[in-house]
């Protein structure tokens, strides 16, 4: 099984739909990001979490939120989604700064708003 | 805050050349630099690591160097092969935050 799993890995929903997308993983470590990748844009941060009490705003949070359900689980959502939301996103995980620091990636999540 | 940015965005070179991606960043207050592959459609791959205090690392036929005071860091990929062909990325801790770069496609030619 992968230390950082995604679901659902692909979705089509329509404009105004509420989507949830799910992260969870087994690697045990605190640190916890989304993000979203557009071609052309890179990798650009939404939401991050160092604990379940702890919940950090990126730089493009606008229209979605987080929950941060135990140390393992960390939800995206769109409350109502519109089509530039349509893009790639990824959940990773780190352990704490201090220990090697490296940040691991699930496999994606592919979501399209008609 | 924080600016990534790699050179080239594309690259295409023939089977069996030694090739060199660069990577540079603003603020040298890092606590450490991560190159990733990514196959199209796919996860990110972490390769190598660097912490702030170290130089290069290696792995393989991969070699990762860090001058953290001019703000730059190298992949180098000694006899590329067409399995090598993917987009690569560099990234940077800045305590908590992570920053990237939009990646370097590389296309090895067989």
């Amino acid at each position: 099984d992968a230390d950082v799993t995604q679901t659902p890995r692909n979705r089509i929903t329509k404009t105004g739909k509420r989507i949830m997308l799910e992260c969870s993983q087994t690697k045990g470590h605190d640190r916890m990001y989304w993000y979203r990748q557009d071609p052309g844009l890179g990798l650009r941060l939404i939401y991050y979490s160092f604990d379940v009490k702890d919940i950090n705003k990126g730089e493009i949070s606008d229209g979605y939120s987080v929950s941060r359900q135990a140390q393992a689980k960390f939800s995206l959502s769109l409350e109502s989604a519109i089509p530039n939301q349509t893009a790639l996103y990824f959940c990773a995980t780190a352990p704490p700064v201090g220990s090697s620091g490296e940040l691991f990636f699930g496999e994606g999540s592919r979501l399209t708003v008609l | 805050k924080q600016e990534v940015t790699q050179i080239p965005a594309a690259l295409s070179v023939p089977e069996g050349e030694n090739l060199v991606l660069n990577c540079s960043f603003t603020d040298s207050a890092i606590y450490n630099l991560q190159w990733f592959r990514q196959d199209p459609g796919k996860g990110l791959t972490s390769l190598l690591l660097i912490q702030s205090s170290q130089r290069e690392q290696t792995s393989g036929r991969l070699n990762a160097s860090l001058d953290k005071s001019s703000g730059r860091s190298t992949l180098y990929i000694a006899a590329s092969q067409p399995g090598d062909s993917a987009t690569y990325l560099c990234a940077v801790d800045n305590f908590n935050k992570f920053y990237f770069g939009s990646g370097t496609k590389l296309n090895v030619k067989p």
